[in-house]
């Protein structure tokens, strides 16, 4: 595997059900993000971690929860989700979280949720 | 507070026609700028990015966007459009400080008919 990828690609889950989304990148990155893409809005930045720390959480409902066991991975757990939370969800990787003209972000295929 | 403005949900264009993706941005000091392109049920790819020195920047595919800073633009320009272009395009702002994190546009369509 290369770059960044997302699993499930594709989940259907009920209001009540709990879920997690996977990201993993294989670049040796050391900043991973979490971005929701809903139809008829802007990518909205959810969750940035970097080193496994979060550094950045933009006022997401508790009801998405994110974990960062190393640098690799990413996950988002989901729970008592509502049907507006349908949306594609995108992971990202960059080398590091400070600004810079080499860091660049690379998206994964993300993993499109609906919520019945 | 930076934000992303892009003119268009939809732009249509013929096969070998001019294509021109619009993108204007407000930041209080000069950010970097990106195209990302994504294909259908595809994650995000960056086209180009401006950072520093020359306002012309070209990318992948045959694509560039200028930098304009009297008129806070990076417009996005191909000059022949192929059908593998059809896509959606999103301009993207960070910090040149802080952290990299990225301030999307909502995106454009570009359909392209033969």
């Amino acid at each position: 595997e290369t770059g960044v990828t997302q699993t499930p690609r594709h989940l259907v889950m009920g209001m009540t059900n709990k879920k997690s989304l996977k990201c993993e990148q294989h670049l040796g990155h050391n900043a991973m993000y979490w971005y929701k893409q809903s139809a008829k809005k802007p990518l909205e930045l959810m969750f940035v971690y970097s080193l496994e720390e979060r550094v950045e959480n933009n006022s997401v409902p508790s009801r998405f929860s994110p974990e960062c066991p190393n640098s690799s991975h990413l996950f988002l757990h989901l729970h008592t989700l509502q049907p507006e939370d349908s949306a594609l969800y995108l992971c990202a990787s960059s080398r590091d979280v400070t600004s810079g003209s080499y860091n660049e972000q690379f998206f994964g295929p993300g993993t499109r949720l609906t919520v019945l | 507070a930076q934000s992303v403005t892009q003119l268009g949900s939809h732009v249509s264009v013929s096969e070998g026609a001019l294509v021109l993706l619009r993108c204007n941005y407000s930041s209080s000091v000069p950010p970097y700028l990106f195209w990302y392109v994504q294909y259908p049920n595809q994650g995000l790819q960056l086209l180009l990015k401006y950072t520093t020195g020359a306002t012309l920047v070209k990318g992948i595919n045959g694509f560039e966007a200028e930098f304009k800073k009297s008129e806070t633009s990076f417009h996005l320009t191909k000059p022949s459009a192929h059908m593998s272009d059809a896509a959606e395009y999103f301009c993207a702002v960070s910090a040149q400080t802080g952290y990299s994190t990225l301030t999307f546009g909502k995106g454009t369509m570009l359909l392209v008919s033969p």
